[in-house]
């Protein structure tokens, strides 16, 4: 089973700053690598999926990087809404596996 | 638009049995999979396992084979997640999900239903 380490595990930051997440897995799950944004009392949210790509609806300030092992997500300059917990999850092989979770809190 | 509408929460007693359902509309129901991942309270994601709906195929994680089963009903374009043996650590919200692309076998998870809570307690 691969195992995703996300850190830091809490993020506290001011709006309009910028946040880096990162998600490191214990092998390498190539770019099969996604980003989920989760508020309180939701379901998780695709953000980002195939390490770097958006979906439709996921604003331009999340980017996503890394290939292999190391992956990071990046908010550009936060706003309000942004302030929620982000899990990293793999689909390399099964089984799917989530990190932990990085709360990203406003400051 | 492309919805998952989950039933209603649950409270089970340890030992007996709980079935989620997770009502597709908006897309065609046998091209896509449907993942069913739970959340205890306060806790982060765990992936439980995979359906296709266009054959039932099925792939569990490891933990809960033999517990759990996940069913796919083309008819009324739902997917069912049962499982047997309540313990109070099942105390969770679980979510059904679908694939992000069709024929994926098992893609990125997108969207999501709007969860079910169920409570095991004596």
């Amino acid at each position: 089973e691969i195992v995703l380490t996300q850190s830091p595990a809490t993020l506290s930051l001011s709006p309009g700053e910028r946040a880096t997440l990162s998600c490191r897995a214990s092998q390498s799950v190539s770019n099969f690598l996604a980003w989920y944004q989760q508020k309180p009392g939701q379901p998780p949210r695709l953000l980002i999926y195939d390490a770097s790509n958006r979906p439709t609806g996921t604003p331009a300030r999340f980017s996503g990087s890394g290939s292999g092992t190391d992956f990071t997500l990046t908010i550009s300059s936060l706003e309000p809404e942004d302030f929620a917990v982000y899990y990293c999850q793999q689909r390399y092989n099964w089984p799917r596996t989530f990190g932990q979770g990085t709360k990203l809190e406003s400051k | 638009q492309v919805q998952l509408v989950q039933s209603g929460a649950e409270v089970k007693k340890p030992g007996a049995s709980v079935k989620v359902s997770c009502k597709a509309a908006g897309y065609t129901f046998i091209s896509y999979g449907i993942s069913w991942v739970r959340q205890a309270p306060g806790q982060g994601l765990e992936w439980m396992g995979w359906i296709s709906a266009y054959n039932g195929n099925t792939n569990y994680a490891q933990k809960f084979q033999g517990r759990v089963t996940m069913t796919a009903d083309t008819s009324t374009t739902t997917a069912y997640m049962e499982v047997r043996s309540l313990r109070s650590d099942d105390t969770a919200v679980y979510y059904c999900a679908r694939d992000l692309r069709m024929a994926a076998g098992g893609d990125w998870f997108d969207p999501w239903g709007q969860g079910t809570l169920v409570i095991v307690a004596s």
